[in-house]
């Protein structure tokens, strides 16, 4: 099956400083990538989708000028925490598919584990 | 805006014990998608359901899509521990947007 590899993993980083998370498809050009937020025991929540060559779509509340999207390649997705602050720890994943058509299923990266001191 | 609704939050049962979890949208879905999360782990896709009325089986998993596509539902039969983790629907309005269920976290006993 299809393979979407994010990295890092786990990143701890102070107060203020800004955080790159990458999600690449491995095996598939992927035309738009979506990006989760998860809560420990919560579900994955919509932050933004991103469609190759254009700018990604955020969803409501959710500040696209910390949050920063750039989809600029079929197989690469970047998503930088700008200015991270304790609040934004959290668990951030990503997930491709490769059509526009209404009945592609999404493949996930294996997730990053963001702590902010 | 879309909300997909998912209950129970949590079910525990007995190995051998039948399970279900459902998923309520508010508005008309395109289709509907349902994912296992391991703990620790990141989903994973089980299946997709488009047709109104539509029913699928996986071994013991069944899968059923309401006819007004607004609602759905997970069913396992006798349940086995390596059947714990977080099961997640994921509903589709329009293209590009699939939003998800709360989860419901199933823990077997043996």
């Amino acid at each position: 099956g299809a393979v979407v590899s994010q990295h890092p993993s786990r990143v701890i980083c102070k107060s203020g400083t800004s955080v790159k998370i990458e999600c690449r498809s491995l095996d598939f050009q992927a035309t738009t990538m979506f990006w989760y937020r998860q809560f420990p025991k919560q579900s994955l929540m919509l932050m933004a989708t991103s469609n190759e060559g254009s700018k990604a779509t955020y969803e409501q509340g959710v500040e696209k000028d910390k949050f920063l999207i750039n989809h600029a390649s079929l197989t690469l997705s970047t998503l930088t925490v700008t200015s991270a602050h304790p609040e934004d720890s959290s668990f951030y994943i990503c997930s491709a598919t490769w059509t526009r058509s209404t009945n592609e299923k999404l493949f996930f990266g294996s997730g990053t584990q963001l702590s902010v001191l | 805006g879309q909300q997909v609704m998912q209950i129970p939050q949590y079910q525990h049962v007995q190995e051998g014990e039948d399970f279900t979890t459902y998923c309520n949208s508010s508005t008309t879905l395109s289709n509907i998608q349902w994912y296992k999360q391991r703990p620790g782990g990141h989903p994973v896709f089980l299946i997709q359901l488009v047709k109104s009325g539509e029913v699928k089986k996986q071994k013991r998993l069944t899968f059923q899509f309401g006819e007004a596509k607004k609602n759905s539902s997970l069913h396992i039969t006798a349940t086995q521990t390596t059947d714990v983790g977080t099961y997640f629907c994921a509903g589709r309005e329009n293209f590009n947007k699939f939003y998800f269920g709360s989860g419901t976290k199933l823990n077997v006993k043996p």
